[in-house]
């Protein structure tokens, strides 16, 4: 069975560093890879997303994350972050075996200082 | 699209009494999913539905909890008799019937506080 793993739970960081979120997933077969984000009082909602193809995917918010299939990581980074990035973020994980389940991380909460 | 409606948006009762929440996908989704969210556990698989057909409710903490989807626009989840540790946030999620790889779509959520 598949598992993920961020191996922090909280990030701080100042306005327009860089920042990367780590995660690691376990899984015997091919996989999907997905970040979502959570800001305060709403549900989670798609950041980007790993089917097949390129290795880097980027969202249109300035996010990237790479899948590293030798190191079963999908990091997540952004070059410059906004106060606006305060939030938490969920790696998550779906098995290609044609089921409908998918494994979410336990979350890392960026807090982007001014 | 509304997206995924769920209601109510924040419910408190004591102890014992029932509880229900509802769902409302998006439409032309197929699948729908309940998580709870609590800041000790993260976010569980509670129940996921295919076609209005539970496919896995391994993650139903125990018989108190019950889901139904009996059409394609409604889901509700139950719990009955409630607990003060069953106060959490439940969500509710809608996808599209291709598999795996789709996106989920993640409703507003239910804070639920049980006194």
């Amino acid at each position: 069975a598949q598992s993920v793993t961020q191996l922090d739970s909280q990030v701080p960081v100042f306005e327009e560093a860089p920042v990367e979120l780590r995660c690691n997933y376990s899984s015997s077969v091919s996989v999907y890879l997905f970040w979502y984000v959570q800001y305060p009082n709403q549900g989670l909602q798609l950041l980007l997303k790993y089917l097949s193809g390129s290795t880097l995917v980027e969202s249109i918010n300035g996010f990237e994350a790479e899948f590293n299939k030798s190191q079963t990581s999908f990091h997540l980074r952004k070059p410059s972050v906004h106060i606006s990035d305060t939030a938490e973020y969920f790696c998550a994980v779906s098995e290609n075996t044609g089921g409908f389940k998918t494994i979410f991380g336990a979350g890392t909460r960026l807090f982007v200082k001014a | 699209d509304a997206g995924v409606i769920q209601s109510p948006r924040h419910e408190v009762t004591e102890m014992g009494q029932e509880v229900t929440l509802r769902c409302k996908p998006i439409s032309g989704h197929n699948s729908l999913f309940w998580y709870r969210q609590t800041m000790m556990r993260g976010l569980e698989l509670l129940i996921y539905f295919n076609n209005n057909v539970p496919i896995d409710d391994s993650g139903m903490p125990e018989d108190r909890f019950s889901a139904k989807m009996p059409n394609a626009s409604f889901s509700t989840l139950k719990i009955q008799p409630s607990e003060p540790r069953d106060s959490a946030v439940y969500f509710c999620a809608s996808s599209s019937a291709g598999g795996p790889q789709e996106t989920q779509y993640f409703g507003p959520g239910t804070r639920l506080l049980v006194l």
